[in-house]
């Protein structure tokens, strides 16, 4: 009964290093999401996958890469990472069919990182 | 420019009372709503949601009311329990929109004994 499973829970990065929050679903979701969430704001959407080999810019996507060489795994990498980028991160996944229609989509547990 | 408003960051109730919470939306595309529940150092989870085709979806205790006309759907409570205190989040999606969910700031939901 796994879910969404996202890797580290908690991360300090210093200003400039680089890192990979890792993210894996076994419910078969074509569609994979990664969320920000800052304090006191609603999640905005930074990447986005409708499925293995095809992804696509979200609302805030400046400083992050993904990729989506499988089904299950949807990686976001934090590339020179800055203090703006100090948040909760949140990865994401539904399943969608091809009319796409109504998306209920289902988050991991959160990822709390820190750039100091 | 925010497409999906929730206008109380918190909201304080007693226990066994109703709890309401709002939400309105300006993105006439959108046709799908959803309510979303959070705990401090946890995931949301979903909690309900509701089609443009319906204007009212009942789950046990949670009652989610949408006003096409004035693009605003609210969660009904009843009655509310303590277990209940979270950050609720309003989203939106539109059916056949490529991206994912739009989300509100969210409502601090509090039940007082």
């Amino acid at each position: 009964n796994a879910g969404v499973t996202q890797t580290p829970k908690f991360r300090i990065l210093k200003i400039g290093q680089s890192m990979t929050l890792q993210c894996t679903q076994d419910m078969n979701h074509n569609y994979m999401y990664w969320y920000r969430q800052d304090p006191g704001m609603g999640l905005k959407l930074i990447y986005y996958s409708v499925g293995a080999g095809i992804t696509d810019k979200g609302e805030v996507p400046n400083g992050y890469n993904v990729s989506r060489s499988t089904t299950e795994d949807f990686p976001l990498r934090l590339e020179l990472a800055a203090p703006s980028q100090t948040s909760v991160y949140f990865c994401a996944s539904s399943y969608r069919n091809r009319d796409r229609g109504r998306n209920t989509i289902y988050f991991g547990e959160g990822s709390w990182l820190t750039v100091v | 420019d925010q497409q999906v408003k929730q206008n109380s960051p918190s909201l304080s109730v007693q226990e066994g009372r109703i709890s309401i919470l709002n939400c309105d939306y300006t993105n006439s595309m959108f046709d799908y709503f959803l309510w979303y529940k959070k705990y401090p150092a946890e995931g949301p989870t979903f909690l309900i949601s509701i089609s443009s085709i319906k204007d009212k979806n009942e789950d046990g205790r949670f009652t989610v009311f949408l006003n096409k006309s004035a693009k605003h759907l609210s969660l009904h409570i009843v009655p509310s329990q303590p277990g209940d205190s979270a950050v609720y989040f309003c989203a939106a999606s539109a059916v056949g929109g490529a991206d994912g969910l739009t989300f509100g700031k969210g409502t601090h939901l509090i039940i007082q004994p």
